[in-house]
């Protein structure tokens, strides 16, 4: 089974600090994704990689950025954290083109980030 | 701009029952619709997928039913359950595009 972690379930931080989201995936997988879910508004993706040191933005990059030095590993980084960046974020990873279920996103549980 | 519209927002249905989400789309080069579903305090997972060469596609009481014509596809739940109750997303997806295009979302409570 995909096995998608997130570093913490729960973050409190104050306005202004860095924050770092963690989040490892165990299937090789070449893509992954960082996404923010608030009520009503759905899933709206952040920043995805499809590759080591490879990224792209998403539909809301702003106030973020994101590292991934390993292929298993891809973090989300805010460099001042602010209040409208409390959230629930979720990682994703999904295998390359031609695997079996290369379509399939994996999701991690969530972080949920309290901004004060 | 809302790719994937999904309707309703909300949906309450009695055990045994049907229920029913819809997701209409614009984008005719989308080739790829899954159906993830959120219990509280968890990730997504897909729970069915399908794609635009077939009408229809079922998994024990789940079904998808396509409409390639009308550029819609639902999520039929027959005999509703309890532990059905969740959030529910469509979404949509281009050739070899890697984004999800997803719908806002759907929260299903079923009633015993």
């Amino acid at each position: 089974d995909v096995k998608v972690t997130q570093s913490s379930r729960y973050l409190v931080k104050r306005t202004g600090e860095k924050v770092f989201l963690e989040c490892v995936q165990d299937m090789d997988h070449e893509n992954m994704f960082w996404y923010r879910q608030d009520p009503g508004l759905g899933l709206r993706l952040i920043y995805f990689s499809y590759d080591v040191k490879m990224k792209e933005k998403g539909d809301i990059p702003e106030g973020y950025s994101v590292s991934r030095e390993k292929k298993e590993r891809f973090s989300l980084i805010l460099e001042s954290a602010s209040t409208n960046q409390t959230s629930m974020y979720l990682c994703a990873s999904r295998g390359a083109s031609g695997i079996p279920s290369y379509n399939e996103q994996f999701f991690g549980p969530g972080t949920r980030l309290t901004v004060l | 701009q809302q790719q994937v519209k999904q309707s309703p927002q909300s949906l309450i249905v009695q055990k045994g029952g049907i229920s029913i989400i819809n997701c209409a789309y614009e984008n005719t080069a989308f080739d790829y619709f899954p159906w993830y579903q959120q219990f509280p305090g968890k990730g997504p997972a897909l729970l069915i997928a399908i794609r635009p060469d077939v009408s229809e596609k079922k998994e024990g009481r789940f079904t998808i039913s396509f409409n390639k014509s009308a550029k819609q596809f639902s999520l039929h739940i027959m005999d509703s359950q309890p532990g059905d109750s969740a959030t529910y997303f469509c979404a949509a997806k281009a050739g070899n595009n890697r984004k999800l295009i997803w719908g806002l979302g759907t929260s299903l409570a079923v009633n015993p």
